[in-house]
């Protein structure tokens, strides 16, 4: 089983400036790794993911995150954020094996941008 | 390429009465998933067809809930009868049966009230 948690369930940030979003997880195999972001009144959209390879992944929007397998982490980062970055953002694993495995998300982190 | 639909998009019952949700998922997609998000709770995982065979129910709160996928393409998931504890945001989400190593597509999501 698999678990994932989120450390700030809201961050309120200015715009242009940086924002870090915490993401651990715990798991006794081998995971893929998740962020989605839902805007306000929208489904989840897919940022970015990790499946294997360099632990730095880009993702859309500006968007990374780096996989530090030593510490179970999965931060999202973005350098300058705007305003149309307010919303949900979720991190998500799943157990690695063939295609078609439910993911376990975190708890959600708000992120607000202001003026 | 169209993505996955969901419908309704909203959904307000009364407290013993019937609903059906229903997913149309992205065209070819294989696996299809509901998860649901209860307000101020994580996204959980409730089931996992593989075409039109369920693969993992495990997450299914109870037998109120049914979930069908005849022939493979749409599902439906029914509440019968809708309790208060129901209420929040229900997503379906699908993903490729092999290749792009089950990246989930998520709907918008139906946003069920029982009152």
């Amino acid at each position: 089983a698999q678990s994932v948690t989120q450390l700030d369930s809201q961050v309120p940030v200015f715009e242009e400036a940086p924002v870090e979003l915490r993401c651990n997880y715990s798991s006794s195999v081998s995971v893929y790794l998740f962020w989605y972001v839902q805007y306000p009144n929208q489904g989840l959209q897919l940022l970015l993911k990790y499946l294997s390879g360099s632990t730095l992944v880009k993702g859309i929007n500006g968007f990374e995150a780096e996989f530090n397998k030593s510490q179970t982490s999965f931060h999202l980062r973005k350098p300058s954020v705007h305003i149309s970055d307010t919303a949900e953002y979720f991190c998500a694993v799943s157990a690695v094996k063939a295609a078609g495995n439910k993911l376990t998300f975190g708890g959600g982190t708000r992120v607000l941008v202001k003026p | 390429e169209a993505g996955v639909t969901q419908f309704p998009s909203h959904s307000v019952i009364e407290k013993g009465q019937t609903v059906t949700l229903r997913c149309d998922p992205i065209s070819g997609h294989d696996n299809l998933y509901w998860y649901r998000r209860v307000m101020g709770k994580e996204i959980k995982f409730l089931l996992h067809f593989v075409k039109e065979s369920k693969q993992d129910e495990s997450g299914m709160p109870n037998n109120r809930f049914l979930a069908e996928r005849t022939g493979g393409t749409y599902s439906t998931l029914k509440v019968q009868p809708a309790e208060l504890e129901d209420s929040g945001v229900y997503f379906c989400a699908s993903s490729q049966l092999a290749g792009d190593l089950g990246t989930q597509y998520f709907g918008p999501g139906t946003r069920l009230l029982v009152l």
